[in-house]
């Protein structure tokens, strides 16, 4: 069965210092695969989006993510990280080929200290 | 303004008294889901649509029903809520008939059951 795991639950970060947010799948086929964002008391935001070619993906707000087939991963970074990017962070896949749901992480969340 | 609009962002309630939460949005879209999200599980489908008059299941569907009369509005009803279905819900929309698109989430309505 397809999954999603975000193996860390809280990642502190100083601002301007670098930002990696891991994400691992486990998916049969050609997955594709989702970073959202969920801004305190707000609704999700996508953030960039895989689906098939170059596997260096850039996003919205500095965001970029790469996928790597071999390690089943799909990690999102960000070489410089902002106040305003505290927020919560979730991975999810693709559940079907027909593309009729999503299969969330459970998230992770990101504090940035000054 | 493109939105997905959830009412009420806020409700207490007690166990057996239906409810009924709406979803509207005004992009037009085809694709729209109830998500719900829990505290360490991250966000699970309760239902989606894929257009007008076609519905289906997710992964959390017990105890919820939900009808798709109009593309613009997509409501969850709870006919006998319980305690276990106090949670944070969302609605989602996107344009095509798919979750694999951008989907544009509400602001999230909080439920509490007693």
């Amino acid at each position: 069965a397809q999954s999603v795991t975000q193996p860390d639950i809280h990642i502190t970060v100083s601002e301007g210092a670098s930002l990696e947010l891991r994400c691992n799948y486990s998916y049969g086929a050609t997955p594709y695969l989702f970073w959202y964002v969920q801004s305190p008391g707000q609704g999700l935001q996508l953030l960039l989006k895989y689906f098939s070619g170059d596997t260096l993906v850039q996003g919205i707000k500095g965001f970029e993510a790469e996928f790597k087939r071999s390690q089943s991963s799909f990690n999102l970074r960000k070489p410089s990280v902002h106040w305003s990017d505290a927020a919560e962070y979730f991975c999810a896949v693709g559940h079907n080929q027909a593309g009729t749901a999503l299969i969330f992480g459970k998230g992770t969340t990101l504090s940035v200290s000054s | 303004e493109a939105q997905v609009t959830q009412n009420p962002r806020y409700l207490i309630t007690v166990t057996g008294k239906k409810l009924t939460v709406t979803c509207s949005q005004n992009m037009n879209h085809e694709y729209m889901s109830w998500y719900r999200q829990d505290p360490g599980l991250g966000l699970r489908q309760i239902y989606y649509s894929m257009n007008v008059e076609v519905t289906d299941k997710g992964d959390v569907p017990e105890g919820y029903k939900v009808s798709r009369k109009e593309k613009r509005n997509f409501p969850l009803i709870l006919e006998s809520p319980s305690p276990n279905q106090t949670s944070l819900y969302f609605c989602a929309s996107s344009s095509s008939g798919r979750a694999l698109d951008t989907q544009y989430f509400g602001p999230g309505t909080r439920l509490t059951v007693l």
